[in-house]
């Protein structure tokens, strides 16, 4: 049971390139979502997915695509980076169970770009 | 819209004591799920506790719990007996409606950094 995983762990990317982070889980999650996390700050929620085929936008999706065609996978897809893209990426699942939260991030893609 | 406030940006707690880190929180959502998460300097994100608006009692998990004060808008995280691998940022989190399909729009607060002193 591998939890979630992300790759790559890093990431350099010249203004304008495109690039995928991606994100898998083997718990069955029905949640999965995808955050940024700027320096100091809290993390902000970029895209989530309550289900394959189910995606929606979250509070800064700009610049952002994202699908979920199985329930394993939910890849975060920059369009054409720009330098405020810089950040640290987690994507986390999700599954409530029992009147609480089974909750788990992988471990983060720290991107930069120049 | 949703809004978490964090209003202690960091502590200093002595090992072993009791320690209370402050959520206040704004919804027009007639029901909604708090979370807290624990973030050592490693970088990874942790889940530590759910409390739900309908929950009646407290939510506990080992030596977390969450002091839920609804008419107070308040969700605030108590650490008993303090260690000193406590010593992380802590982020108090909402989402809308839970255990539906919203329930995955997480938003955080901007955190308390916490550290537990020998």
């Amino acid at each position: 049971n591998a939890g979630v995983t992300q790759t790559p762990k890093f990431q350099v990317l010249k203004t304008g390139q495109s690039m995928t982070l991606q994100c898998a889980q083997d718990m069955n999650h029905e949640y999965m979502s995808w955050y940024r996390q700027d320096p100091g700050m809290g993390l902000r929620l970029i895209h989530y997915s309550v289900g394959a085929g189910i995606t929606d936008q979250g509070e800064v999706p700009n610049g952002y695509n994202v699908s979920r065609s199985t329930t394993e996978d939910f890849p975060l897809r920059l369009l054409s980076a720009a330098p405020s893209q810089t950040s640290v990426y987690f994507c986390a699942s999700s599954q409530p169970r029992g009147g609480t939260y089974e909750q788990y991030f992988g471990p983060g893609t720290r991107l930069t770009v120049t | 819209a949703q809004k978490i406030t964090q209003t202690q940006p960091g502590m200093f707690v002595q090992e072993k004591e009791a320690v209370t880190l402050d959520c206040t929180y704004d919804t027009s959502d007639p029901s909604y799920g708090l979370f807290w998460y624990k973030q050592p300097s490693s970088g990874e994100m942790i889940f530590l506790i759910y409390q739900g608006s309908y929950d009646q009692q407290n939510a506990t998990e080992g030596r977390y719990s969450l002091n839920f004060q609804k008419a107070r808008k308040s969700a605030n995280l108590v650490i008993s007996a303090s260690q000193l691998g406590d010593s992380a940022m802590y982020f108090c989190a909402m989402s809308p409606r839970p255990f539906d399909s919203s329930a995955s729009k997480i938003i955080f607060g901007s955190g308390t950094r916490l550290s537990i002193r020998p």
